[in-house]
């Protein structure tokens, strides 16, 4: 069965330094999505991207955050200047179509410390 | 934005029970609405789903009911087992966003 794959799989981060968190949806899917999840918490929607740009983002996802698909296949997350309270898991996913169920990476565990 | 509650917020039941988790949504345009479980540490899976032009929808011990004149949608495990114990979000996507909206979560634990 396709997965989505992220890397790292875990990350500790300095605060105030830049991460780049990496996903690679799905090969035939076109809508992609990045969730975080701080530990024991629900699951909140960050981003989405379809036809390489955003197509709504949360409150969230301020200056701090930006998304790329820089060469077809990868699909990044970049936090610019990482705060305590970013540390969380953080989740990539993909579908084919907007209608249809989300397919989730394994995620990356930040901790900013 | 759409909105989703959900509850409880922890189910503990008797291997062999069923299960009911629930949740409500705002937006009464909500097309969408699937189930997700959750293991420890790991990603939520898609286990369900349901959309608005069907009441009812069951595969094998899991069943999704949606009421949309009520705007609430209920995930029913039959006959539960040890492994069903997990996390499960329920979501909706609504108008004017086309990404999921998690609950809050119920942490189900199946006792042997």
């Amino acid at each position: 069965e396709p997965e989505v794959t992220q890397t790292p799989s875990h990350q500790v981060t300095q605060m105030g330094q830049e991460v780049i968190l990496r996903c690679v949806p799905i090969s035939n899917h076109l809508y992609f999505y990045w969730y975080r999840q701080i530990l024991g918490q629900k699951v909140e929607f960050l981003v989405s991207f379809y036809n390489n740009e955003i197509s709504e983002k949360s409150e969230i996802f301020d200056d701090q955050f930006s998304v790329e698909r820089p060469d077809g296949s990868n699909f990044t997350l970049k936090i610019r200047s990482t705060k305590l309270e970013d540390s969380a898991m953080y989740f990539c996913a993909s579908n084919q179509a907007q209608s249809d169920g989300y397919t989730f990476g394994s995620g990356t565990r930040l901790t900013v410390v | 934005g759409e909105n989703v509650e959900q509850h409880p917020s922890t189910l503990s039941v008797q291997e062999g029970d069923s299960a009911v988790i629930k949740c409500t949504y705002s937006d009464s345009a909500s097309n969408y609405f699937p189930w997700y479980k959750q293991e420890l540490g790991k990603r939520p899976q898609l286990i369900i789903d349901i959309r608005s032009n069907v009441g009812e929808k069951k595969d094998q011990r899991i069943a999704v009911t949606l009421n949309k004149t009520a705007k609430h949608f209920s995930l029913h495990i039959t006959e539960t087992q040890p492994e069903d114990s997990a996390v499960y979000f329920c979501a909706a996507v609504g108008t004017g966003r086309r990404a999921l909206t998690f609950g809050s979560g119920t942490r189900l634990q199946v006792q042997p």
